[in-house]
């Protein structure tokens, strides 16, 4: 069966440092991927997603993602995370066509201390 | 504001009572989708409908149901409550049924089950 694995379940960040946020699959056909996010309080929202073409996705609010089919993965980065960054990031994982299940990972929790 | 509103926001009741959870998709989308998010399995897709027929069916028990009506909103029907049906309950809504699309959430219902 499809899973979708999140290593990090909370991550804890000064301002202005990197991060990186791991995201592996384990379906072997074409997937398309996607990270969403909620802020505290607030609906999930789309960060950024990849369906085809070029594998380095960039998304909203400064977040990138990269697409590496031979190790099956969707990593999500920023280079400068900020406070307003602090919130719960899923990865989740579909595969290609219509009316197919989004599989989800776990997530991830992300505090960024000012 | 995401456009896709959920009713109620909080409910509370017994084990082995019904409850009814609906959903109001974002204007123009004809994809609605359900999910339940408990602490410990994360997000799991439930179910989806587009334009009034079941397209894909996830985790979703016998004891739940869900229907969407011809202006499109959607009910998730819960029955026969047990403990562990807590848990906050999503509706999304996309414009179509390509796995790309990005799907649009509300802000929840959570149920909890005394």
């Amino acid at each position: 069966a499809q899973s979708v694995s999140q290593h990090n379940h909370h991550v804890i960040l000064s301002e202005a440092a990197s991060l990186e946020l791991g995201c592996n699959y384990s379906y072997g056909g074409t997937v398309n991927l996607f990270w969403y996010v909620q802020y505290p309080g607030q609906h999930l929202q789309l960060l950024l997603k990849y369906f085809s073409g070029d594998p380095l996705v960039k998304g909203i609010k400064g977040f990138e993602a990269e697409f590496i089919k031979s190790k099956f993965s969707f990593n999500l980065r920023k280079p400068s995370v900020q406070w307003s960054d602090t919130a719960e990031y899923f990865c989740a994982v579909v595969k290609a066509g219509n009316n197919r299940k989004l599989i989800w990972g776990l997530g991830t929790s992300l505090a960024v201390n000012p | 504001d995401s456009g896709v509103t959920q009713t109620p926001k909080h409910l509370i009741t017994a084990t082995g009572q019904r409850v009814t959870l609906r959903c109001s998709p974002r204007s123009g989308d004809l994809s609605v989708y359900w999910y339940q998010q408990s602490l410990d399995q994360g997000l799991q897709f439930l179910i989806q409908y587009y334009n009034g027929e079941e397209r894909a069916k996830g985790n979703i028990l016998e004891r739940f149901s869900a229907q969407q009506f011809p202006d499109l909103h959607s009910e998730l029907n819960l029955s026969s409550l047990e403990l562990g049906d807590s848990a906050l309950y999503f509706c999304a809504s996309s414009v179509g049924t390509a796995a790309h699309n990005e799907q649009f959430f509300g802000p929840g219902t959570r149920l909890t089950v005394l």
